[in-house]
Parts: C-alpha cells; sequence; structure tokens
C-alpha cells in the first residue's frame, strides 16, 4: 500500500453539475499531482501543488481547479461538467527533492457524467 | 509536439521466459524515464527510474535500458511469472528543477501465460 488515499472511489454526475474530488498524500511527501486517465489511455497531467501552490499545468481548460491544505491534502475541482470528463482521476504524491522523483498513486475516483 | 508510443497491442509470452517492452519518444529531451505497472482499476505503481546519463538500471527480475540517441527505453522483466500481467507504463519528464510534468504513454498490456 502506497498510503495516498482518494475519495470518493465512484461518481455519478450530470452534464454541467460540478464535482470535488480529494486526496489524502503519502506521509512526508509535499507535492500533489493529478492525472485523467481515459480508458485504455496513460494518465494525463492536470496541474501539480508544491507547498499549497500550483507548481504546473497541462493542457486543461480553467474549469479544472485545485487546491493543496497545509497538510499536504488536496482537492480537484472540475466545474460545468462534460461527458468527455469522464474518467478515472488519479492523485499521485511525491517528495519534491533533488533525485527524489518516484511518484505513489493513489487508487483513483472513478468519475461518470451523463 | 511530444509523442510516447509503446505497443498498443497486448503483449502474450510464456511464463519463464523474457517479457521485452518498448517505449519510444520524438520531440522530446527527458532527464529522466520511469516504468510503472498498473492492475485493472489501480492506480500505478512506480517501478523503476533510469537518468538520461544512464545506460541501464536493475531491480530483481527486472531491467531498463535508456538510449537517448534512438530516443528509446527498453523494459525487461526475466523469468516472468503470471502475476506480472499487468499494463506497463513508460513516463518521461524534463529536468525542470522543482516541476516535476510527467507524460505517460498509452501503455503495453503483458499477459503470462502458465
Amino acid at each position: 500500500e502506497t498510503g495516498v488515499t482518494q475519495s470518493p472511489t465512484h461518481l455519478i454526475k450530470t452534464r454541467g453539475q460540478q464535482v470535488t474530488l480529494r486526496c489524502s498524500s503519502q506521509s512526508g511527501h509535499n507535492t500533489v499531482s493529478w492525472y485523467q486517465q481515459a480508458l485504455g489511455q496513460g494518465p494525463q497531467f492536470i496541474f501539480q501543488y508544491y507547498r499549497e501552490e500550483e507548481n504546473g499545468r497541462g493542457n486543461f481548460p480553467p474549469r479544472f481547479s485545485g487546491l493543496q491544505f497545509p497538510n499536504y491534502s488536496s482537492e480537484l475541482n472540475v466545474n460545468a461538467l462534460e461527458l468527455d470528463d469522464s474518467a478515472l482521476y488519479l492523485c499521485a504524491s511525491s517528495l519534491n527533492d533533488r533525485g527524489t522523483y518516484e511518484q505513489y498513486f493513489g487508487p483513483g475516483t472513478r468519475l461518470t457524467v451523463t | 509536439s511530444q509523442k510516447i508510443e509503446q505497443n498498443s497491442e497486448a503483449l502474450n509470452i510464456q511464463e519463464g521466459k523474457t517479457a521485452t517492452l518498448t517505449c519510444n519518444y520524438t520531440n522530446y529531451s527527458p532527464a529522466y524515464l520511469q516504468w510503472y505497472r498498473q492492475d485493472p482499476g489501480r492506480g500505478p505503481v512506480f517501478l523503476l527510474l533510469i537518468r538520461e546519463n544512464e545506460k541501464e538500471k536493475r531491480k530483481e527480475r527486472l531491467k531498463v535500458t535508456f538510449d537517448t540517441t534512438l530516443k528509446q527505453s527498453l523494459f525487461h522483466i526475466t523469468a516472468s511469472q503470471p502475476a506480472d500481467s499487468a499494463t506497463y507504463l513508460c513516463a518521461l519528464a524534463p529536468d525542470s528543477g522543482g516541476y516535476q510534468k510527467v507524460t505517460f504513454g498509452t501503455g503495453t498490456k503483458l499477459q503470462v501465460i502458465p
């Protein structure tokens, strides 16, 4: 077990709604990255948070936003849900030090938008 | 644009044989390359990391090579076992200081036949 937890496990939402997904980092890790994984695809980088600040962003629109809290847990918020947002959402925690690039993934949240 | 290619077709191999998976990339100069294992419905699990100045890395039955001239990494599992059956993802990242934007390939599904 990696120690990274995510909630909820599964979620069904309607197009246009908003959703918040949560991630609890592995103890001692200060960096959280969020990924979207469509069926049969590799994870796509959404953004990364380091010490409560956004530290980089992939090609996702502004309706994808996030937060990192002082205890390094994190949230991913998606507004105005679209059908294409249906995917497995993964968070990964890591320790952002030189030479330390291993990411530890949570089990993911399966989001279905109808 | 940056592109990472892994064998999209599943790889079937007899138990005990060596499985070799390929990761090719274009328009990218990664500082390091990672391999992950992903089981259905689960988050990826980190296996190995190799840096641009390293040719080969080993861990137990796993071996990774990294050829920055060919822009290719090979991932080997020796003495393969049915428990090795999973999807294997390669991931590349630039060395951008504290920003660890990782780009994943689509993965190769490995099936080890008893």
